[in-house]
Order: structure tokens, then sequence, then C-alpha cells
């Protein structure tokens, strides 16, 4: 199978603009997660959806938004985009296989605000 | 509240030493906890889960629900070990927490 897809994978706004990132989840797969990777804050959870439906939420402001399509591949936004908001932005889907959640990440897209 | 703690930012062993990477958690109910691994340019992946009680290139990591630590293992470290490694948890289906990582280096 095809691994987690993200695209694009290099990005630079300037500060006030907004910014659309992809996710394509290995097929079969119905869970989608997004994480912030910073070097000071590390890996920090942003949302999970499941089939359409945000399941999960972290503690990021409303300019953060995302969805997710009937084939399972996920978007997420972020508004008014401020210097802080430059990371690595990851993507991973989640299966369960005899109980067992495996997460498997995407390459990322690194985000640069200016 | 989930957290997960990770003391060392940077841990330097000569290569066939043994290693230790030091994970502790709180958590109020059973977590099941993880440990992940990024090498140099590949993406983050699934080292091993406490549940699974495998060895997986050699590192193993027991769970101790008394001290709230899931530290990794490995009794003689390889060069090709040298990566960043995250601890996670994830409680009942809830989104997974990492811990801030530890940079593995591992020494000629």
């Amino acid at each position: 199978k095809a691994g987690v897809t993200q695209t694009p994978r290099y990005l630079i706004k300037t500060r006030g603009q907004q910014v659309t990132l992809s996710c394509s989840p290995i097929s079969g797969h119905r869970s989608v997660s997004w994480y912030q990777q910073t070097p000071g804050q590390g890996l920090q959870f942003l949302f999970e959806y499941f089939s359409e439906t945000q399941r999960n939420k972290g503690n990021f402001p409303g300019r953060f938004s995302g969805r997710q399509f009937s084939n399972s591949r996920s978007e997420m936004n972020v508004s008014t985009l401020e210097l802080g908001d430059s990371a690595l932005y990851l993507c991973a889907s989640r299966a369960t296989t005899s109980g067992r959640e495996t997460q498997y990440f995407g390459p990322g897209t690194r985000l640069l605000v200016l | 509240a989930q957290r997960v703690t990770q003391p060392e930012k940077l841990l330097s062993v000569f290569k066939g030493a043994p290693v230790e990477l030091k994970c502790n958690y709180s958590y109020s109910g059973s977590p099941e906890l993880f440990w992940y691994v990024q090498y140099s340019r590949q993406r983050l992946q699934l080292l091993l889960r406490h549940i699974s009680r495998e060895s997986i290139k050699g590192f193993t990591a027991d769970l101790n629900k008394g001290e709230t630590s899931f530290h990794l293992k490995k009794p003689f470290a390889q060069e090709e070990d040298s990566a960043m490694y995250y601890c996670a948890l994830s409680g009942g289906g809830q989104n997974f927490v990492f811990g801030p990582g530890t940079r593995l280096s591992v020494l000629p």
C-alpha cells in the first residue's frame, strides 16, 4: 500500500495570509490526525478526523481548522498566519488491527511564515 | 491530564555500550505506551508498543505502572540507532500525546 502523502511539502507564506495543507491517508484508513512539530514545543496534537467528523481536538486556537472528505483525504487550514505558525505539520492515518491502533505518519509539510 | 516527559534532550553513547532512553508519563487510567523513532531524513515511525512486549531492532521497553515509566533499552548500541526517539501515550481512544523527544547519538 502507498504510504501517507502530504502536499505541498514546502510552503512559504506571509503574516496574515491563510494556508491549506492536504493529507491523503493510507488506503482503507478512515482516521486522520494532524500534528504541529516545532523545535521548542515538539509534537503537538491538533485534531483528529474519523469518517468526516472531528473526533478529537487539541489545544490550538480557532485559526486552525480541518475537514475530512468522504474518501478520507483531509485538509488543514490555518487562517491569519502568525510567525509562530512556522512549523512542520505532520499528518498521520490510523488503523486498528487486532484491537491495536497504529499511526502511520506522512513526510510532513514544512510551513515558513515570514 | 495526559503528559509524557523525556528528561534527556540528547544522549550520547559509544557503539557497543548499553543505552536507556527514559520516559515517564502521567495518566489517570490505563494508557497504551509507544516509542516512535525518526531517523535522519525519514518520517516518524512506530518502533514498539508496550502491549506487544516485543523486541524491535534489539530495543525493548517495559511498562512500569508503579513508577509510571516506559524506558527504552538496548544492551549494545549501534551507529545506525542514532535518531530522534519519541515516547507517546494514548488513552482510551483519545489523541496521542508525545514527549519532547530524545536525540540519541551513537559514537563510533
